[in-house]
């Protein structure tokens, strides 16, 4: 069965620290492995997305990688800011299906503490 | 969030009424989709529209119907609600390269 997983569950950083959130699938093979960010009350926003051929890709003080051989992703936040408090979504698409076949992780809960 | 407004935003509804949530979007996007969100899970498929008049299933869509009328429009129904349906329910426009969210709709069954 198609999984992704997601640690940690929840997370306490203070502002201005950095921090890397874990992502492992099972999804095989894949076309594209996104990462979203959701903040409380509203929906997912999209960060990055990746091609199964892509290592890396950055957005502002957001950077993911991904190693499909390990079919592990992470997602480094830098120099938190507190309005990076949210849930952080990891969601894989398998190869040749359409959106409505995204695998979605359960997400990890930030919370940029002062 | 893209031109994607679902209302209402909250609503408390009694076990075994109807329900009906909309979703417009003006992206002209063909494609639109109903998702529901709860602790523990990840957002799961309902239904969705790969246009005008055609919807498909999704994982969980058992209690659930959609219409799609106009292209703009995506309706979720739940036919007679049950507390299991309390949920967060998100609308999505897109397709595999891009998708886009609405602001969800708070459920509450009673």
């Amino acid at each position: 069965k198609n999984q992704v997983e997601q640690s940690p569950q929840s997370l306490i950083i203070l502002e201005g620290k950095n921090c890397t959130l874990q992502c492992n699938y099972t999804v095989s093979p894949f076309s594209n492995l996104r990462w979203y960010k959701q903040d409380t009350g509203r929906g997912p926003v999209s960060l990055t997305i990746m091609t199964f051929s892509e290592n890396t890709k950055s957005n502002g003080r957001y950077t993911a990688t991904l190693d499909a051989d390990t079919k592990q992703s992470s997602l480094h936040i830098t120099a938190s800011q507190l309005s990076d408090s949210a849930s952080y979504i990891c969601v894989v698409s398998p190869m040749n299906t359409g959106f409505q076949k995204l695998v979605f992780g359960t997400g990890t809960r930030l919370l940029v503490s002062p | 969030d893209a031109g994607i407004t679902q209302s209402p935003r909250h609503k408390v509804t009694e076990t075994g009424t109807p329900v009906t949530l909309r979703c417009h979007q003006t992206e002209n996007h063909r494609y639109m989709y109903w998702y529901r969100q709860d602790p523990g899970h990840g957002l799961r498929l309902i239904h969705y529209s790969y246009g005008v008049k055609d919807t498909d299933k999704g994982e969980v869509s058992d209690g659930y119907s959609v219409s799609r009328s106009k292209t703009e429009d995506f309706l979720l129904t739940l036919e007679s609600a049950t507390s299991s349906q309390t949920s967060v329910y998100f609308c999505a426009i897109g397709s595999d390269g891009q998708a886009f969210f609405g602001q969800g709709t708070r459920l509450t069954v009673v």
